[in-house]
């Protein structure tokens, strides 16, 4: 069965470090990659998707940056982060017939 | 662009009571819909969702929805809430997987139930 795994769950960081959220999916080949954003009581922003090896589209431009060196990893990163980055962070995989399968998130507070 | 809204930010319920959620989409062709659960901290769990066929399409944990298409909506039915059933519920429809396949989702809509 495919799995979806997240990490951290939860992270604090000081302004203007560094930051690298990691996503890995097992049981499956050549899915599509999400990474989606939710602020405190809003909803879901679609932050980027990966169709493929190397292959990222951004929806919103800001302060984050993904990469995705394998099939199956996908990697959300920041060189200096902002107050405004705080928030819960959720990566998800879609089959071409099947619905969206999220991790169980990670909770970041820039401080 | 594909969008979707649904109108209402909060919603009680006693417990027993009836529910629907309200969901309402914008897409140029056929839509997949979906609803999602989400309990605070947690990620998103799929309670149904609509690629084509039956309009009436059932979920986990005794929940229904239905595609209107005239009406471009998806709404959430259940018959008798129980106390479990607070959450957040986010509705969201695709895009076509050679396109990114990405979902788009609504505000959500939080639903409280008294006893």
């Amino acid at each position: 069965s495919q799995t979806i795994h997240q990490w951290p769950a939860t992270l604090v960081q000081p302004v203007g470090s560094p930051l690298s959220l990691e996503c890995t999916v097992e049981g499956t080949s050549n899915p599509n990659l999400y990474w989606y954003r939710q602020a405190a009581g809003r909803g879901l922003q679609l932050l980027f998707y990966s169709v493929g090896i190397g292959q990222i589209s951004s929806e919103v431009p800001q302060n984050l940056s993904a990469s995705r060196p394998q099939d199956r990893q996908f990697i959300l990163s920041s060189k200096k982060l902002l107050l405004s980055d705080s928030g819960f962070y959720l990566c998800a995989w879609r089959g071409q017939y099947t619905e969206a399968f999220f991790g169980q998130g990670t909770r970041l507070t820039v401080v | 662009a594909q969008s979707v809204t649904q109108p209402d930010i909060h919603i009680t319920v006693s417990e027993g009571a009836s529910l629907e959620l309200r969901c309402n989409y914008s897409y140029g062709a056929t839509p997949y819909l979906f609803w999602y659960v989400q309990s605070p901290g947690q990620g998103l769990q799929l309670l149904l969702k609509y690629f084509s066929g039956d309009t009436l399409v059932q979920g986990i944990k005794g929940f229904e929805a239905e595609f209107k298409r005239s009406q471009s909506s998806f709404n959430l039915r259940k018959p008798s809430v129980h106390w479990s059933d607070a959450a957040e519920y986010f509705c969201a429809v695709a895009a076509l997987y050679n396109q990114g396949g990405k979902l788009i989702f609504g505000q959500g809509t939080e639903l409280s139930v008294k006893p």
